[in-house]
């Protein structure tokens, strides 16, 4: 069965640093992977997303996330962290409950704090 | 362009008591589903729906009930609130069932308390 692993419920860094998120799954078949994030108060939004055309993914607001095989990983980083980034991330896998790719399987999240 | 749109976006429950979630989406999506999140475990599907007329459980479905009369509409029933129930209720509506179309599309979400 899929599963996702975040490591790190809280992660902290400064104003201007780099943001590295870390994602590990576990999967049987080929996995699509994904990043979502979530802003206080409000619903989810796509990141990014990996589909296996290239592994290393480009995202929205300056993310980008590295699908590596050997290590079942799809860390999430960004080189210049700004106070906007501040909010949670989730990492998903599809392939959840009933068999419907559609369906994901988040992790628990990582809550991003940034300091000026 | 609305998306996702959910009601209510708060609400204070009895226990024993029930309500009605509602989500409706206007962008033709197929799939809908309905997630609860808490702090901690992240989002963990409650029930989906592949099409109208269709549901179909997710990795928490007790205590909850889902209809899909109108493919635009999905909505999330709790018959007799408990405790357990008191969570952020998120719907989300997709355009594919092949995972590498998928992208969901959220709700901005329900706060639920049940006393």
């Amino acid at each position: 069965a899929q599963s996702v692993t975040q490591l790190g419920s809280h992660v902290s860094v400064s104003e201007g640093a780099l943001v590295l998120l870390r994602c590990n799954y576990s999967s049987s078949v080929p996995p699509y992977l994904f990043w979502y994030v979530q802003y206080p108060n409000q619903g989810l939004q796509l990141l990014l997303k990996y589909t296996s055309a290239a592994t290393l993914v480009k995202g929205i607001n300056g993310f980008e996330a590295e699908f590596k095989k050997s290590e079942t990983s799809f860390h999430l980083t960004k080189p210049s962290a700004h106070m906007s980034d501040a909010a949670e991330y989730f990492c998903a896998v599809s392939g959840g409950p009933g068999g419907s790719q559609g369906n994901l399987i988040f992790g628990k999240g990582t809550k991003l704090s940034v300091k000026p | 362009n609305a998306g996702v749109t959910q009601t209510p976006k708060f609400r204070v429950l009895k226990t024993g008591q029930s309500m009605t979630l509602l989500c409706a989406q206007d962008m033709n999506h197929e799939y809908m589903y309905w997630y609860r999140q808490d702090p901690g475990m992240g989002l963990r599907l409650i029930h989906y729906s592949v099409g109208e007329g269709t549901t179909a459980k997710g990795e928490v479905p007790d205590g909850y009930n889902v209809s899909r009369l109108k493919k635009q509409n999905f909505l999330l029933g709790l018959e007799s609130a408990a405790p357990s129930q008191t969570s952020v209720y998120f719907c989300a509506s997709g355009n594919s069932d092949r995972g590498e179309n998928e992208k969901l599309f959220f709700g901005s979400g329900t706060q639920l308390s049940v006393l």
